[in-house]
């Protein structure tokens, strides 16, 4: 089983400033095969990022991913007051496919 | 406009089989380009698979839960299903259905699946006496 870790556990940051997450992996995952996903309270997650580096359908391309092999990283170039979530990664190389624990953006 | 909604017990006592259904809409649910997956997450915790199915039977499921989980897809009623048995409080959490993306080229698709792109809002099931 792959294992994902992601770091912080929590960003705290102000509207506007730039979000860097990180998203490392036990093992390779390819280029391919990771995404992003962003959970508000109360909701389920919405995906963000797939392949690593696309944007899903509707997602504003303040959004970005990159990475490859281990690691990876999504950036939110300026924070919109709605941007605050908790943000998961997901490997999909080989089942079972595995989430890493979170990394919550709350406001500074 | 795709649509899926779980449905079942809130609350299952001990020892006894959790039953959840999802219902499909604005996709077919026989389509060739997805699978159908179920995914919890304990309160204030992550995520966590479960299961995922394609509508002809071929499934993958999480090694951790193999031996108690089932799903099911029924495609006369556009609905899949997921049976966990044996449940105790630490499978208390809100479970999701979504749709699992299969990669497809030229005409073919292939396996495993790839991310989730829909999920339903979710369903809390509190396991208790």
């Amino acid at each position: 089983e792959i294992v994902l870790t992601q770091s912080p556990g929590t960003l705290s940051l102000s509207p506007g400033e730039r979000a860097t997450l990180s998203c490392r992996a036990s093992q390779s995952v390819s280029s391919r095969y990771l995404a992003w996903y962003q959970q508000k309270p109360g909701q389920a997650p919405r995906l963000l990022i797939y392949g690593a580096s696309s944007r899903a359908t509707g997602i504003p391309d303040r959004f970005s991913g990159s990475g490859s092999g281990t690691d990876f990283t999504l950036t939110i170039s300026r924070l919109e007051p709605e941007d605050f979530a908790v943000y998961y990664c997901q490997q999909y190389v080989s089942s079972p496919f595995t989430f890493g624990p979170g990394t919550k953006v709350d406001i500074k | 406009q795709l649509q899926l909604q779980e449905s079942g017990p809130g609350l299952v006592k001990p020892s006894e089989t959790l039953s959840l259904t999802c219902t499909v809409s604005g996709v077919s649910i026989s389509s060739s380009f997805y699978y159908w997956g179920w995914i919890r997450q304990p309160p204030g915790k992550g995520l966590e698979w479960i299961g995922s199915m394609y509508y002809s039977g071929s499934s993958y499921y999480n090694p951790s839960l193999k031996s108690r989980v089932t799903i099911s897809v029924d495609t006369s009623k556009s609905q899949f299903s997921l049976k966990l048995s044996f449940v105790t409080a630490a499978d208390t959490a809100l479970y999701y259905c979504a749709r699992h993306i299969r990669y497809c080229s030229g005409g073919r698709c292939g396996d495993p699946p790839y991310y989730f792109d829909y999920w339903g809002q979710g369903t809390l099931v509190t396991v208790s006496s």
